[in-house]
């Protein structure tokens, strides 16, 4: 079965920091990774999706990283923003195959970040 | 384009009621399924699809029940309500193409069984 696991749960940084958000995983046969923003009280906002033959992706200040030999993913905030404050998800496609759209998801890291 | 359209936003119900959440999307996505999320417990995977007539359990099926009747619609049924289904209930969609499709999610039901 799959596991996911982010670290940090929570941060608190102040504003313009760069920070590394991290994720691992327990199966590495995966298709790829994607990584959501959920601000509170509302839905999963799909950031980044790194396929398993890529290593990285990238989109205006955030980049993200991908080593599926050892099962991990990072998610890197540049110059960080008050409007970064949110809870940061990682999930993968459920082991064993096809995932049919099926994802395990980690707990999230909520970033909190501080004018 | 509207994505993944979830409705009600907000329901409270009593226990033993029944009700359907309703679930759309216009991607002409495949793929569809259901996840609640409790705190401390992240997102987890309720029914999914794979197609119009095709449905299967995900990790915590009991107490709801689906069908897939158009690609469009994906509508999600609590048989008889218990407060243990009090959480947030999100759809989401995904095309067909394993690496390359990312998910889509709606904004989430927010639903209370009192």
């Amino acid at each position: 079965k799959q596991e996911v696991t982010q670290i940090p749960a929570a941060l608190s940084v102040p504003e313009g920091e760069n920070l590394v958000l991290n994720c691992s995983f327990t199966d590495s046969a995966i298709y790829n990774l994607q990584w959501f923003r959920q601000d509170p009280g509302k839905g999963l906002t799909s950031l980044l999706l790194i396929q398993s033959s890529q290593r990285e992706q990238t989109s205006g200040r955030l980049n993200a990283s991908l080593d599926k030999s050892s099962g991990r993913s990072t998610l890197y905030i540049a110059a960080s923003q008050p409007g970064d404050s949110a809870t940061y998800l990682c999930a993968v496609p459920n082991a064993g195959g096809t995932s049919y759209g099926k994802l395990t998801f980690g707990q999230g890291t909520i970033l909190t970040v501080h004018p | 384009n509207a994505g993944v359209t979830q409705t009600p936003k907000f329901q409270v119900l009593k226990t033993g009621q029944s009700m359907t959440l309703q679930c759309a999307q216009d991607m002409n996505h495949e793929y569809m399924s259901w996840y609640r999320q409790d705190p401390g417990m992240g997102l987890r995977l309720i029914h999914y699809s794979v197609g119009a007539g095709i449905t299967d359990q995900g990790e915590v099926p009991n107490g709801y029940n689906v069908s897939r009747s158009t690609t469009e619609d994906f509508p999600l049924r609590l048989l008889s309500a218990a407060p243990s289904q009090t959480s947030v209930y999100f759809c989401a969609s995904r095309g067909v193409g394993q690496g390359s499709q990312p998910q889509h999610f709606g904004d989430g039901t927010r639903l209370s069984i009192l």
